[in-house]
């Protein structure tokens, strides 16, 4: 079983859309968890980091369910720049962070 | 700032042949991570270190070898060339801390041939 599981996509949305993807991870014992997004052949980029009471910045919404382990996260308002694959990171401790495969996001006109 | 920086940005090589990748960050981060990332794969860690001077393996450390002699560089060497081993390689840094998120370099793209 993998650490983290990801929705591969690809997510077909139009412009102003709200989309929300889910990522569900294996270790109880995860202590922090982000959200990537990586533009094709590119590095993966800091989105935003997940925190338990669930946090927001601007129009992206990041939400963690200890109980059934996963995390999610929801755009508002879709742009066409927000067209990326979105990558889930769970953190176990120092050395293991585990990468979901991403989620593909399309925003069309 | 430059943040992470990677050198090469593209190789190609043959079979049996050795490299150096170069990974250098400005940020003073302790820790730093080599991972590889295959088509379909999520990435997956190669070698990592904790400080100057520290390495340690991965989950895919097989057919690698890295050295940590400054804080601010992390190398990751390939002695022997192997097709399995064309893939893009992301260096990453970050503080210390269970919250730090890690930053991550442009990536080197290596084919073997």
């Amino acid at each position: 079983r993998k650490e983290v599981e990801q929705d591969p996509g690809p997510f077909n949305v139009p412009e102003g859309a709200t989309v929300a993807f889910n990522c569900t991870y294996s270790n109880s014992a995860s202590q922090s968890f982000f959200w990537y997004r990586q533009d094709c052949r590119k590095e993966p980029k800091l989105l935003m980091s997940v925190y338990s009471s669930g946090n927001e910045d601007g129009r992206f919404t990041a939400q963690l369910n200890r109980a059934s382990q996963y995390i999610s996260l929801l755009i508002r308002d879709s742009k066409l720049s927000d067209s990326a694959t979105y990558l889930c990171v769970v953190n176990i401790d120092f050395n293991k962070f585990y990468f979901g495969s991403g989620t593909k996001l399309n925003v069309k006109p | 700032n430059a943040g992470v920086t990677q050198t090469p940005k593209f190789r190609v090589l043959k079979t049996g042949q050795s490299m150096t990748l170069l990974c250098a960050q400005d940020m003073n981060h302790e820790y730093m991570y080599w991972y590889r990332q295959d088509p379909g794969m999520g990435l997956r860690l190669i070698h990592y270190s904790v400080g100057e001077g520290t390495t340690a393996k991965g989950e895919v450390p097989d057919g690698y070898n890295v050295s940590r002699l400054k804080k601010q560089n992390f190398l990751l060497g390939l002695e022997s060339a192997a097709p399995s081993q064309t893939s893009v390689y992301f260096c990453a840094s970050r503080f210390e801390g269970g919250n730090q998120p890690q930053h991550f370099g442009d990536g080197t793209r290596l084919s073997i041939l």
